[in-house]
């Protein structure tokens, strides 16, 4: 069964950092892409990274580059998401999902989130 | 900058059809984009229903489709469940590795 789950949410002031981690189980975790999507309350799902199963290559939605880093450890089966300079409108569920681009382009898994909450 | 359209709201009738869209401020949404939908009831994960334009995933009922409707993706809902009450979001993939998310629809079963 594929598992997700999202840990290192916390509250964090503006200005700060935080580093968001997905530890995943049930399958191949270097076999796939995966990605970060993010939820602000009461509104809608916005995807803000991708990365690569093992070449590492990485992308960005244009709102997060600069100040977010994706990155993974196949030897951990984690992914990772370095939050920095963190700002009000940052305050979301930061979801995982398990990501596919060899047939087609979506997101088949995801995990159950973990709440990010910039505040002074 | 690419906005992706998705009705804020919807209702309908239990047993009843309804067809939920999803389309570009810019532009036609075709299989390239490679359309998806999620259902995401409150406080929940997403639920994968629909990609690659019309394949369900795996233990999504057959009342659930997609299709290209005219210019848009469109989900439809056959035979509404009142458990179907949820949010839908659909997302279009723009290539270089990029995804855009419509603005979700609320769907109500009433």
């Amino acid at each position: 069964e594929v598992q997700l789950l999202e840990s290192g949410g916390n509250f964090v002031q503006p200005g700060g950092s935080l580093r968001l981690s997905c530890t995943a189980s049930g399958f191949t975790f270097s076999n796939y892409a995966m990605s970060w999507v993010r939820q602000a309350p009461g509104e809608g799902l916005e995807w803000v990274s991708a990365i690569a199963g093992t070449s590492g290559n990485t992308y960005y939605a244009d709102s997060m580059k600069g100040r977010v880093t994706i990155s993974r450890d196949n030897s951990k089966n984690t992914l990772y998401l370095q939050l920095n300079t963190l700002r009000a409108d940052d305050t979301a569920m930061y979801y995982c999902a398990r990501t596919r681009w060899t047939s087609g382009f979506y997101f088949d898994y995801w995990g159950q989130g973990t709440l990010v909450t910039v505040s002074s | 900058q690419t906005v992706v359209t998705q009705e804020p709201s919807f209702s309908v009738s239990p047993g009843g059809t309804v067809t939920l869209t999803c389309g570009l401020s810019s532009g036609s949404v075709s299989t390239s984009y490679f359309p998806s939908w999620y259902q995401q009831t409150p406080g929940q994960a997403p639920r994968t229903l629909i990609t690659s334009t019309i394949t369900r995933s795996s233990g999504v009922p057959d009342r659930f489709s997609g299709s290209i409707l005219g210019n848009k993706a469109a989900l439809t809902i056959t035979g509404t469940q009142a458990d179907d009450e949820s949010d839908y979001y659909c997302a279009l993939y723009m290539g270089s590795g990029n995804w855009v998310f419509g603005g979700g629809t609320k769907l109500t079963v009433l």
